[in-house]
C-alpha cells in the first residue's frame, strides 16, 4: 500500500489520558497536513509540515496539542491530557509541492473517542 | 475573508437521475477548486480539482464539475447517479496566493443519498 497510513485507526481514552497518532505520509512527497473533522463539519486545519520544519499551526490548537515529524517522513501528534472536546476524526494528507493532479492524499484518519 | 459555502446539507436523487452537488467560494483572486468524496469509515478521496483552463472538469467515478467566475462557483455533476454514489461529498479551495502554506479550506460537507 502507497498511500498515506494512520496509525491507530480508533482510539478510545480516558478523559485526562494523553494519546499519539502516527502518520506516514507517501514516501516521496514533503509537505504533511494534519487535520480534525468532527460530525457533520468539514476538515479543519491544524498544522502543517513541510520536510521537518513545522510552518504553521492553527490557533485552534491548544497547548496540549503537539505535532513533530522529526526526519521530513513520518509525523506524530499528541495530544495531552485529552478532554471530551478532543473526540474527532484526526485526518491526515500529504502532498509534493505544489499540489499534484491529484490533489492532496489523505489517511483513512484516526478516530478519538475520549470518554 | 476566504470561505466556501456547500449550501444543501443533504441532497436526494433517484439513480439514474442527474445530479448537482453545489459549492460557491470567496477567495480573492484566481482560486484552485477540489472536490472530495467521504464513504462510511473511510478517508477522504479526490474526485477533481480546478487549477486553470477549460472550465468543465472531468474527475473520477464520472462526475464532472463546472467552473465559474462569475457566479465564483463549482458544482459537482453527474449525469446519471448511482446508489453507490451515496457519501459525503466536500468541496474545497486553496488560495494560490496564500504564500507557502497550501492549506486548504473546506465546506461543511453535503451529503448525497441516491435511491434506487
Amino acid at each position: 500500500d502507497t498511500g498515506v497510513s494512520q496509525d491507530p485507526r480508533h482510539k478510545i481514552t480516558k478523559r485526562g489520558q494523553n494519546v499519539t497518532f502516527r502518520c506516514d505520509p507517501i514516501s516521496e512527497h514533503n509537505r504533511l497536513y494534519w487535520y480534525r473533522q468532527t460530525l457533520g463539519q468539514g476538515p479543519e486545519f491544524l498544522t502543517y509540515f513541510q520536510n521537518e520544519a513545522q510552518l504553521e499551526k492553527s490557533r485552534l490548537l491548544s497547548d496540549r496539542f503537539s505535532a513533530e515529524r522529526p526526519k521530513g517522513s513520518f509525523s506524530t501528534l499528541e495530544i495531552q491530557r485529552t478532554e471530551q472536546g478532543d473526540s474527532a476524526m484526526y485526518l491526515c494528507a500529504s502532498s509534493l509541492g505544489t499540489p499534484t493532479p491529484g490533489g492532496y492524499t489523505f489517511g483513512s484518519g484516526t478516530r478519538l473517542t475520549v470518554v | 475573508a476566504q470561505s466556501v459555502a456547500q449550501p444543501e446539507d443533504q441532497v436526494n436523487v433517484a439513480e439514474g437521475n442527474p445530479l448537482t452537488v453545489k459549492c460557491t467560494y470567496s477567495v480573492s483572486g484566481n482560486p484552485y477548486l477540489f472536490w472530495y468524496v467521504q464513504y462510511p469509515n473511510r478517508g477522504l478521496q479526490f474526485l477533481l480539482k480546478y487549477i486553470t483552463g477549460d472550465n468543465l472538469v472531468k474527475g473520477s467515478y464520472g462526475f464532472e464539475a463546472e467552473f465559474n467566475k462569475s457566479q465564483t462557483s463549482f458544482h459537482l455533476k453527474k449525469p446519471s447517479a448511482l446508489v453507490s454514489d451515496s457519501a459525503l461529498y466536500f468541496c474545497a479551495v486553496r488560495d494560490p496566493n496564500a504564500g507557502n502554506n497550501r492549506k486548504l479550506i473546506w465546506g461543511l460537507g453535503t451529503s448525497l443519498a441516491v435511491n434506487p
